[in-house]
């Protein structure tokens, strides 16, 4: 069965620090797809990356990076630089689907990130 | 806007009373999901449809809870004999379907359910 954990519930760092959300996940499928939202106070899921299982290279966007690692089946997420408006609580989830196959993603507890002024 | 429309977004009512809530799906996505947030938790999945075909349904969903989406574009949620412990973000998300390259889910901003 999929399963997504993040085992970091709250985390709280200092304005400009660099922070990393951890993300661990377990399927029995060889494809699949792997994604990292963002729910900011206002509560609406915003959807951040989305990465499938046979791309592991390593994503970069703005001060945001991505490190999928098959071999430990992480698939980690760092702020660099972080700002306040980074705030939120970021949900890392799991789709077994790929192409014509039937899925449903399926999302870990979510990690509560504070970032102080 | 071309985004998940959820209505309404707030509903307060008392135990026993029938709920219903609407979504409106991004009109070219064909998968449609329907998930339920408790505070401090992830989204939990309930269902979802490809097109009006209802593929899965949660152990979550009881009897009690039945989602339709009759021509594959809005979709329904009915909650009937609510009870306290239905309280919650129900989240509605849609999708193109997968084949079409792109299988993130676009969130709606929810529906939040309070049952006194």
């Amino acid at each position: 069965a999929q399963k997504v954990t993040q085992a970091q519930t709250e985390i709280s760092v200092v304005e400009k620090e660099d922070v990393t959300l951890d993300c661990v996940y377990e399927t029995r499928d060889t494809t699949y797809y792997l994604f990292w939202y963002k729910q900011p106070p206002s509560g609406e899921l915003v959807f951040l990356i989305r990465r499938n299982s046979f791309d592991e290279q390593n994503e970069i966007s703005g001060r945001y990076s991505w490190n999928f690692q098959k071999s430990t089946s992480s698939f980690n997420f760092t702020i660099t630089a972080s700002q306040v408006v980074d705030s939120a609580v970021y949900f890392c989830a799991l789709s077994e689907g790929y192409m014509n196959r039937d899925d449903k993603i399926i999302f870990g507890k979510g990690t509560r990130l504070h970032i102080l002024p | 806007d071309t985004g998940v429309s959820q209505n309404p977004r707030h509903k307060i009512t008392k135990r026993g009373q029938n709920v219903t809530f609407r979504c409106d799906p991004i009109s070219e996505h064909n998968r449609l999901y329907w998930y339920r947030q408790t505070l401090g938790q992830g989204p939990e999945f309930l269902t979802y449809f490809q097109n009006e075909a209802q593929l899965e349904k949660s152990r979550l969903l009881s009897d009690r809870f039945s989602a339709e989406r009759p021509k594959g574009s809005f979709s329904t949620l009915e909650i009937q004999r609510t009870e306290q412990g239905d309280s919650a973000m129900y989240l509605c998300a849609s999708s193109p379907s997968p084949g079409q390259g792109n299988t993130e889910a676009f969130f709606g901003q929810g529906t939040r359910l309070t049952v006194v």
